[in-house]
């Protein structure tokens, strides 16, 4: 079991470019939440998929993030137009259903807008 | 809302030191409670939880009590360690595995 990656571990780019991030969960873990964490804050909930299915979205995900998961194993979160407020480590975890509660978090995405 | 509410930091201790860490919380129903430490450098790692009033949960000398009457769970250990420096975050779950922070303590503990 190789844990929860993430890829890029960190990513630099321009107000207004398109990002697109990748998590892939611990094998047979049928669900896979993403979360921020902005300098001195702990992590906030943006969104969590069981399989491929998309079952809960937070207020914090506006229309410029999109996140999928097509064959329920890896997935991914795009976000268009950066602004620099989207500045900040976007965390991936997952967990099995049968013990929701023990998520497994990944090393993170930073993100940078300039 | 839920919501969790952690002591503020930055705490500093010598080795061999007691530690206590406040946690309290506000949920709607019987969450479950977590501690998860962050190691400079490293990912968020489960520490010990508690999924129902007068649980406690303990690892590495961590111990931390489900207390529903006080809506706390605060972190405590008898002995720190150098290497238990680190940024320690309570969390909760309420449903759907859907966890909800507090803002993080760093502790730095020095020989």
């Amino acid at each position: 079991d190789t844990g929860v990656s993430q890829d890029p571990r960190h990513k630099i780019t321009k107000r207004g470019q398109n990002v697109t991030f990748r998590c892939d969960p611990i094998s047979e873990h049928n669900r896979l939440y993403w979360y921020r964490q902005t300098l001195g804050q702990g992590p906030e909930f943006l969104t969590y998929f069981q399989n491929e299915a998309q079952l809960e979205k937070s207020r914090l995900l506006s229309d410029r993030f999109s996140a999928e998961r097509p064959k329920g194993s890896f997935s991914t979160l795009e976000i268009q137009r950066t602004e620099q407020g989207d500045s900040a480590m976007y965390l991936c975890a997952s967990s099995l259903v049968m013990s929701t509660d023990t998520q497994y978090f990944g090393p993170g995405t930073r993100l940078t807008v300039l | 809302g839920d919501s969790v509410t952690q002591m503020e930091g930055p705490v500093t201790l010598s080795e061999e030191a007691f530690l206590t860490i406040n946690c309290t919380y506000t949920a709607t129903g019987y969450p479950s409670l977590f501690w998860y430490v962050q190691y400079p450098g490293e990912g968020l790692q489960l520490l010990l939880k508690a999924t129902k009033a007068d649980d406690k949960g303990s690892n590495k000398g961590f111990e931390a009590t489900y207390r529903k009457e006080t809506t706390s769970f605060h972190l405590e250990k008898g002995s720190v360690q150098v290497s238990d420096s680190a940024v320690y975050f309570c969390a909760l779950s309420e449903s759907a595995g859907k966890s909800t922070f507090g803002d993080g303590t760093t502790l730095t503990v020095k020989p």
